[in-house]
């Protein structure tokens, strides 16, 4: 099976930066996604990481350690908008050519002033 | 907007009932995946298909059933509804069955009275 764990709630002032950690255990481990998803609203494609390392994309930036079952999702100069939850997913092969994506409980980011 | 169209967007019905959800995936998309998010619980998925073919299944019950069809949009059926079915289902779409990210629709809010 599959395990994912990631804080519940975090809170950050805007403009500063707040890293998101996500910890797994999976067999058949073959990337992972971070989503965001305001309340009520679709989950949105934020970052993929299958190799180790860092992935930069404009504000966001991700992490992957597959050694350590660890990435995280780091977030600068923080916004308002940027209050939502944040989704880690695990892709995991089933057989030689399905593969299941596996959603983590989310964290709920609030941004104060 | 991702692309994925779900409709409807509001479903209230009674339990025992039946009801379908649709969604068209974004063009080019040829799988489709289905998820169910409670309150208490992050995204479930139920299933997938690629090019009018299962291809992987989740925790889907077997009151649920699905299917993709040749024009690639895809029905999911919730039989026998139970309260605990109140949930919203979102479909997504991703290109093929790689690591592409998936594509979420607005999703359908399933209320059962």
């Amino acid at each position: 099976g599959q395990n994912i764990d990631q804080p519940t709630e975090m809170t950050a002032t805007e403009g500063a930066i707040v890293q998101i950690n996500c910890t797994y255990q999976t067999s058949g481990f073959n990337g992972l996604f971070w989503y965001q998803q305001h309340a009520g609203e679709a989950p949105t494609f934020l970052s993929y990481n299958v190799l180790d390392g860092l992935e930069e994309k404009g504000r966001f930036s991700s992490f992957l350690s597959r050694s350590k079952g660890y990435s995280y999702l780091l977030l600068k100069e923080l916004q308002m908008k940027d209050s939502a939850s944040y989704l880690c997913a695990v892709r995991a092969l089933i057989t030689g050519t399905a593969s299941k994506l596996t959603f983590g409980t989310g964290t709920r980011l609030q941004v104060t002033l | 907007d991702s692309g994925v169209t779900q409709t409807p967007k509001h479903l209230i019905t009674a339990t025992g009932q039946r009801v379908t959800l649709r969604c068209s995936p974004r063009s080019g998309d040829l799988s489709v995946y289905w998820y169910q998010q409670s309150l208490d619980q992050g995204l479930q998925f139920l299933i997938q298909y690629y090019n009018g073919e299962e291809r992987a299944k989740g925790n889907i019950l077997e009151r649920f059933s699905a299917q993709q069809f040749p024009d690639l949009h895809s029905e999911l059926n919730l039989s026998s509804l139970e309260l605990g079915d109140s949930a919203l289902y979102f479909c997504a779409s991703s290109e093929g069955t790689g690591a592409q990210p998936q594509h979420f629709g607005d999703g359908t809010r399933l209320s059962i009275l």
